[in-house]
Parts: structure tokens; C-alpha cells; sequence
């Protein structure tokens, strides 16, 4: 069973710029979620997505957005990036609300 | 927001020693999770626990969901260099809205 794929893998961007990264849940799962994760911050909640609703957000600004398609693939958008956005993002997909979460090997993004 | 404390931050051992950990919070959690993180990769779970009081095994690895709901624990028994990671614990709120993390536990093995 293939498990959750996120890409790229590696990114570097300047500031200002936008990205989008990609997540493709595990076949079947239909909860999708985003974190950040930064030495120095930790795993921190982005949003989640169930059936192509975000469920639920954390504590980002708006230049922070995510979206799911009707098959749960998800992206998240970061706009007008800053340094401070560099950090492994990781997606995690989940049968459902409250189920334990698998995670991508995460897209490692740089800006510089 | 709600917070966990994982302790300790970082550990050093010889191969062969058992390893214990554990995560408490100030608020209630439905569930715990235990994840792995090797360098360069994302999270790997290890062991789900459902129930106050559950305790459950994954080869070497043990788990307990406390009674409080406040706490879990994670045992490492006969450890090998390649239990070497970062160890996450992780729980779902009582409104199952989110997963919070733990600040993470640094385990080396030595040989």
C-alpha cells in the first residue's frame, strides 16, 4: 500500500515569491493535514482537511492556504514568502477525524 | 493553547539498555500517538493508544495511556543503533480538532 507522497521534495525559493506543495494521502484516507516543522518551533499545526472542507486551522497568517480535491489529494499555498517560512512541511493523511495520522517524508523548503 | 511536555529532551545509551519516556499535559486527550523521525524523513507511527489505562506492545517497544488522560509513557527494551531518532508523542484534543505534538525526545545508541 502506498503511503502518503508529498512533493517536491526540495524547494528554494526568494522572498516574496509563492509556492504550492503537493500531498497525496494514502488510497482510502480521506483526512488530510499540514504541519510546519522548524528546530526551533517544533511540529506546529497548519490545517486540516476532510471531504474538501478544512476542518479545522492553526495559529498562521493568511498567507498560509490549503485546499482538497474531490479524489483528497491536497496542496497548501504560501504567499508573499519570508525567511522565516523555511522548514519542513509535512503532510499526514488519516482515515478520518481522529485517527492516528500517517505522515510524507515532507517537502523541505528553503527561501533565501 | 494546549501543550505537551516531553521529557527527557535528549538521551545517550549503551546498546542493550532499556529507554523510557514520557509526555504529560495540563488538558485532557482522547488519544496518544507515538512517532519516530528518523533524519531527513517524516514521522513514523509506532504505537496507538485509545484508551485511559491501555497498554500496548510493539516488538520492543511498549506504551501506556494514562488513567488521568494527561499523560503516556513510551518504553524502549534491548535497545539497538538503529532505535536512534527523534520520539514524538502526540495526542488528539477531547474535540478530536487537532493533533498536538510534544517537543520531541533525541535518542543516541551508542554501540
Amino acid at each position: 500500500k502506498a503511503g502518503v507522497t508529498q512533493t517536491p521534495r526540495y524547494l528554494i525559493k526568494t522572498r516574496g515569491q509563492q509556492v504550492t506543495l503537493s500531498c497525496s494521502p494514502i488510497s482510502g484516507h480521506r483526512s488530510v493535514s499540514w504541519y510546519q516543522q522548524t528546530p526551533g518551533q517544533g511540529l506546529q499545526f497548519l490545517f486540516e482537511y476532510f471531504s474538501e472542507t478544512q476542518r479545522n486551522k492553526g495559529n498562521f497568517p493568511g498567507r498560509f492556504s490549503g485546499r482538497q480535491f474531490s479524489n483528497s489529494r491536497s496542496e497548501m499555498n504560501v504567499s508573499t514568502l519570508e525567511l522565516g517560512d523555511s522548514a519542513l512541511y509535512l503532510c499526514a493523511s488519516s482515515s478520518g477525524p481522529g485517527q492516528p495520522q500517517h505522515f510524507g517524508d515532507g517537502t523541505r523548503l528553503s527561501i533565501l | 493553547g494546549q501543550q505537551l511536555n516531553q521529557s527527557p529532551q535528549s538521551m545517550f545509551i549503551q546498546e542493550g539498555e532499556d529507554v523510557s519516556m514520557n509526555c504529560t499535559s495540563s488538558s485532557i486527550f482522547n488519544t496518544w500517538l507515538w512517532y519516530k523521525q528518523d533524519p531527513g524523513e517524516g514521522p513514523v507511527l509506532l504505537i496507538a493508544l485509545y484508551k485511559a489505562g491501555e497498554l500496548t506492545s510493539n516488538g520492543r517497544l511498549t506504551a501506556q495511556f494514562g488513567i488521568t488522560r494527561k499523560d503516556s509513557f513510551l518504553n524502549i527494551s534491548a535497545s539497538i543503533p538503529s532505535d536512534v531518532g527523534i520520539y514524538f508523542c502526540a495526542g488528539h484534543d477531547t474535540g478530536f480538532q487537532k493533533l498536538v505534538f510534544g517537543t520531541g525526545t533525541r535518542l543516541l545508541v551508542s554501540p
